[in-house]
């Protein structure tokens, strides 16, 4: 598995600004990816962030709302943009190691916004 | 009716009861079975993979899949305090890149 670090823990934020989260990654992963977790639901995959190139949005969440980078293939930002209390939630990132088909999660950035 | 279906608890047994969490999906092309164990302010922690069909242990876990009822456990023998968590199962079709999740069920083992 990989260790995986996420910054901030937590946050709490004023309506209308933006949050920049970041991702990095023990080694070097070829897929990275951001999931929301808010209460009471599931896991919502977010994005893939793909190196080089514009994130893959999942069906519901677009680039001028959560816009990604991912400059490398150890790090990765999520920016929750112009937030509004519905964006409040656990934002998590995630890789997937090598060849293992697994799924890891990092500790998660825990985001309040009033 | 959402693809994955997970009694959301909590469920709360007392220190070495025989837990079992489960999980109904909807989609038969579902082949890859997980659960994950997430605590309190912490990421998901994958706790048992599975392929396809059958049975899997790990020590005390042991991950089951049954693809002709659509229908996964996990059984957690003497459950420990420690134990107590979130559980979480998740599911794909052709890889792990997309996985579905279920809402997670609360697990609570009291002394």
């Amino acid at each position: 598995s990989a260790v995986i670090s996420q910054k901030p823990s937590r946050d709490i934020c004023q309506r209308g600004t933006s949050l920049t989260i970041q991702c990095q990654v023990d080694s070097q992963v070829t897929m990275m990816f951001w999931y929301r977790q808010q209460p009471g639901q599931s896991l919502t995959l977010i994005a893939t962030a793909n190196q080089g190139s514009e994130a893959t949005y999942e069906s519901g969440f677009v680039i001028d709302k959560f816009p990604i980078s991912r400059p490398n293939l150890t790090f990765s930002t999520l920016t929750v943009s112009n937030m509004s209390p519905e964006d409040s939630s656990i934002y998590l990132c995630s890789v997937i190691t090598g060849s293992s088909e697994k799924l890891f999660f990092g500790s998660g950035t825990q985001l309040s916004v009033l | 009716q959402k693809e994955v279906e997970q009694d959301p608890g909590p469920l709360s047994v007392p220190e070495g009861a025989i837990v079992s969490l489960n999980c109904t999906y909807s989609n038969s092309a579902f082949q890859y079975f997980m659960w994950y164990r997430q605590y309190s302010r912490k990421g998901p922690e994958l706790l048992m993979y599975t392929y396809s069909s059958g049975n899997k242990e790990d020590g005390r876990f042991t991950a089951q899949v049954d693809k002709s009822s659509k229908y996964i456990s996990l059984f957690i023998r003497d459950s420990q305090p420690s134990d107590s968590a979130t559980y979480l199962c998740a599911m794909s079709s052709f890889n792990t890149d997309k996985l579905i999740f279920g809402t997670g069920t609360r697990l609570q083992v009291f002394p």
